[in-house]
């Protein structure tokens, strides 16, 4: 079975600190992909990044960086210089390779509510 | 950039009526999605649609739920007796291929709420 853990439940920093948002995943497929999401207030889902389970390649976009480690079986979100409109709830997502039985569906984590505090 | 649109925002529904949720995917997509998030808690999945036909299914997606979509653009999520339970945000997703790696856009989402 397939499931994604995010144990911070809330995260409260202050601007310009940076955070790291934790995700540990499980699953029995050798292949699969990763994402993570951000959810606003005003409650929309943005696609942040993919990642599959091949490239295990850090990637860094702007103040946004990630860490996919398979041997820990993490792929871990930090905000550097945290603003004010990073505050948001994150979630990070589990989906099947296309060898594991082709399942489109994307598993989430509960998410992790960030508060970035001016 | 294109986007996924869901209608209405808000639904107010009384128990045991019927209410459908629309969206509108991005044009050139052609695989389709519903997910829920119960208040608080995280964004479950609920089914997938391709080519007419449902794909794949949770448990959550039981007879009193149904998808269409009844012409080239609309996709709708149907729930024929609503009950209080069914309170939630749905959201429709979709993409352009199912392969893996394409990631599923997301709508704003309707909030239901059953009374």
């Amino acid at each position: 079975a397939q499931k994604v853990t995010q144990a911070q439940t809330e995260i409260s920093v202050v601007e310009k600190e940076d955070v790291t948002l934790d995700c540990v995943y499980e699953t029995r497929d050798t292949t699969y992909y990763l994402f993570w999401y951000k959810q606003p207030p005003s409650g929309e889902l943005v696609f942040l990044i993919r990642r599959n389970s091949f490239d295990e390649q850090n990637e860094i976009s702007g103040r946004y960086s990630w860490n996919f480690q398979k041997s820990t079986s993490s792929f871990n979100f930090t905000i550097t210089a945290s603003q004010v409109v990073d505050s948001a709830v994150y979630f990070c997502a589990l989906r099947r390779g296309e060898t594991q039985g082709g399942s489109e569906k994307l598993v989430f984590g509960k998410g992790t509510k960030l508060t970035v505090n001016p | 950039e294109p986007e996924v649109t869901q209608t209405p925002s808000h639904q107010v529904t009384q128990m045991g009526q019927e209410v459908i949720l629309r969206c509108v995917p991005i044009s050139n997509h052609l695989y389709f999605y519903w997910y829920r998030q119960i208040l608080g808690q995280k964004v479950e999945f609920l089914v997938s649609f391709y080519n007419n036909e449902i794909s794949e299914k949770s448990e959550i997606f039981d007879d009193q739920f149904s998808v269409e979509r009844p012409d080239g653009s609309n996709f709708t999520l149907k729930i024929r007796s609503t009950k209080l339970e069914d309170s939630a945000m749905y959201f429709c997703a979709s993409t352009w291929d199912s392969r893996s790696n394409q990631p599923q856009h997301f709508g704003d989402g309707t909030r239901l709420s059953i009374l």
